[in-house]
């Protein structure tokens, strides 16, 4: 069964420094996004990704945070400089159509 | 703004018990409901969804009606299994973004 997968399932950083997580969405799916959930806390949504260009971001997506399709495979969130506060499980998730998004298992990213 | 409210966990049960999480939820148009669930150390998958009123999504035992005049999507199982324990959530989509519920812990003892 295809699905979304997530590089690295764990990534420790140090603060202030770039970091950039990586998921390949399953391959015939248009739409892209990224969620964190901070630990024990709710699932939230960061960046809705169409046709190449951001559809929609939350007021956590700020200019700290950039997303990418480089190559027709891959999906990154790039976080130019990491905070303590950054430290959550990121989840990248694709679909066909907008209603039912397949979720990847997440990378946990530790800022330290 | 839209959102999903979930009953706080953790929800406690010796095995075949019957389950229930409840779940409510404000949004300003007519949204699609959701509920995924997350075993530990893994990621978030979809068990069911509803995309109208009335509509009754399940899976794997588990089943949730969309009920407008409630604004609720309560989760049910007749009889649970130690393999159902996981955290829950509790979803709706309007545009394309995913709204969540804070998550319920179910714990299934045998």
């Amino acid at each position: 069964e295809p699905e979304v997968t997530q590089t690295p399932s764990h990534q420790v950083t140090q603060m202030g420094q770039e970091v950039i997580l990586r998921c390949v969405p399953i391959s015939n799916h248009l739409y892209f996004y990224w969620y964190r959930q901070i630990l024990g806390q709710k699932v939230e949504f960061l960046v809705s990704f169409y046709n190449n260009e951001i559809s929609e971001k939350s007021e956590i997506f700020d200019d700290q945070f950039s997303v990418e399709r480089p190559d027709g495979s891959n999906f990154t969130l790039k976080i130019r400089s990491t905070k303590l506060e950054d430290s959550a499980m990121y989840f990248c998730a694709s679909s066909i159509i907008t209603v039912e998004a397949f979720f990847g298992q997440g990378t946990r990213l530790t800022v330290v | 703004g839209d959102s999903v409210t979930q009953m706080e966990g953790p929800v406690t049960l010796s095995e075949e018990a019957f389950l229930t999480i409840n779940c409510t939820y404000t949004a300003t148009g007519y949204p699609s409901l959701f509920w995924y669930v997350q075993y530990p150390g893994e990621g978030l998958q979809l068990l069911l969804k509803a995309t109208k009123a009335d509509d009754k999504g399940s899976n794997k035992g588990f089943e949730a009606t969309y009920r407008k005049e409630t604004t609720s999507f309560h989760l049910e199982k007749g009889s649970v299994q130690v393999s159902d324990s996981a955290v829950y959530f509790c979803a709706l989509i309007l545009t394309d973004k995913l709204i969540f519920g804070t998550g319920t812990r179910l714990q299934v003892f045998p």
